[in-house]
């Protein structure tokens, strides 16, 4: 069981333009909620973060957006830039847990 | 601090065979974490541990699969016997707090790809 979805396993994106990375969950327990970033070979890193209070938190070119009653939020990134090109996991925190999405990958074409 | 450190990176063994991978988290970090990553299902976590003790295993797939952590810099997960299926990156991470509102920040190390032939 899912509880939080990436529904969009791929995206592409030209250079410049906005990338918006989506993410559905089902659990109304959650109350925060992160997006981690993930190159080849590498472990994901964190990127930026919302709490369930706010429904708008920015850090330089992405902004992660929160739709509490939709149970939606959204990762954009304005510029997007080649180096952008990785995988996106979504995740979100229930007591102790922190639970992930299967994932998006973004591809910035130059 | 390294950060979170992982082996072996790449791991090639026979259907039935025993495979334990290793992970070391960050010095003073109270949470540990198992992750299996794979394309249907992304980040699954599979346990996760507070101050060496587990505490939530109900994404250990089976009873072929067991976690241990004798100590707060040392955690394993062995597969006994492992399958084919069993084949993924394996993610170790570790956070001083998983909590909204706090720094609530996993960090992850490298993985372990995994191939079961």
């Amino acid at each position: 069981d899912q509880q939080v979805k990436q529904n969009s396993p791929s995206l592409s994106v030209q250079e410049g333009r906005i990338s918006i990375l989506n993410c559905d969950y089902t659990n109304s327990m959650f109350d925060y909620f992160l997006w981690y970033k993930k190159y080849p070979a590498e472990g994901p890193t964190f990127l930026i973060s919302i709490s369930s209070i706010k429904d708008k938190n920015e850090d330089g070119r992405f902004t992660v957006f929160l739709n509490k009653s939709a149970k939606h939020l959204s990762l954009h990134i304005v510029p997007s830039q080649p180096g952008d090109s990785a995988v996106y996991f979504c995740a979100a925190v229930y007591g102790n847990k922190l639970v992930f999405g299967a994932g998006t990958i973004l591809r910035v074409k130059s | 601090d390294a950060g979170v450190i992982q082996s072996p990176r790449h791991e090639v063994t026979e259907m039935g065979q025993e495979v334990t991978l290793r992970c070391k988290p960050i010095s003073g970090h109270d949470y540990l974490f198992w992750y299996r990553q794979t394309m249907m299902r992304g980040l699954e976590l599979l346990i996760y541990f507070n101050n060496n003790v587990p505490i939530d295993d109900s994404g250990m797939p089976e009873d072929r699969f067991s976690a241990k952590m004798p100590n707060a810099s040392f955690s394993t997960l062995k597969i006994q016997p492992s399958e084919p299926r069993d084949s993924a990156v394996y993610f170790c991470a570790s956070s001083l707090v998983i909590r909204a509102g706090i720094d609530t920040e996993a960090f992850f190390g490298q993985g372990t790809r995994l191939t079961v032939v």
